[in-house]
């Protein structure tokens, strides 16, 4: 089974500086390689999918990069409202695992 | 607008059973693939399940096997997890989600189980 290792499990930035996160498949996922967002209390949202097509209505600032097994989310200038978790999942074929998350909060 | 609502959750004891449900609104149901997904309280995301457009291919994740089963009803805009043997471990709050190409565009708001003597 395709292992999914984020990192770092929390990053401490501050507003309006970039952000950039790691996700690392224990295999090629080609560039099937989706990034999610999480809130307290919310259902993810879809951010990213095919390692660097931006979903429907997300904003420039999240851009994301890689193929194989190595795929980076950066976010460009952190606004208030992206500190959040962040997830990435691989969508070349099942089982579609998660990785761990990857914490966002303010510095 | 795409909507999907869960229902079914609750409180079980360990071997008990629960059938969860997902309404679909706001789309044309039948074309989708569908998925379950939860995340235990405080922890990451678990893919559980998927099924095809036609409910004739259906998957799931070991830690599940032959215990969960997923289905639909696409004239009902449905999706169902029937949930059997449940374990302490299966506490999570369980989302249903609409799938493209095996991502996840859009979620419901998640119902909770709780597997508890």
């Amino acid at each position: 089974e395709i292992m999914m290792t984020q990192s770092p499990a929390t990053l401490s930035v501050s507003p309006g500086e970039r952000a950039t996160l790691s996700c690392r498949a224990s295999q090629s996922l080609n560039n099937k390689l989706a990034w999610y967002q999480q809130k307290p209390g919310q259902a993810p949202r879809l951010l990213i999918y095919d390692a660097s097509t931006r979903a429907t209505g997300i904003p420039a600032r999240f851009s994301g990069s890689g193929s194989g097994t190595e795929f980076t989310l950066t976010i460009s200038s952190l606004q208030s409202e992206d500190f959040a978790v962040y997830y990435c999942q691989r969508h070349n074929d099942w089982p579609y695992t998660f990785g761990q998350g990857t914490k966002l909060e303010i510095k | 607008q795409v909507q999907l609502v869960e229902s079914g959750g609750g409180l079980v004891k360990p071997g008990g059973s629960l059938r969860l449900s997902c309404a679909a609104s706001g789309f044309t149901f039948s074309p989708y693939y569908m998925n379950w997904i939860r995340q235990t309280p405080g922890k990451g995301l678990e893919w559980v399940s998927s099924i095809n457009s036609r409910g004739d291919i259906k998957k799931y994740a070991d830690s599940v096997k032959g215990r969960f089963t997923i289905s639909r009803d696409n004239a009902k805009n449905s999706l169902y997890l029937q949930m059997n043997s449940l374990r302490a471990e299966d506490t999570a709050v369980y989302y249903c989600a609409r799938e493209t190409y095996g991502y996840n565009e859009h979620w419901g708001q998640g119902t909770l189980v709780t597997v508890s003597s």
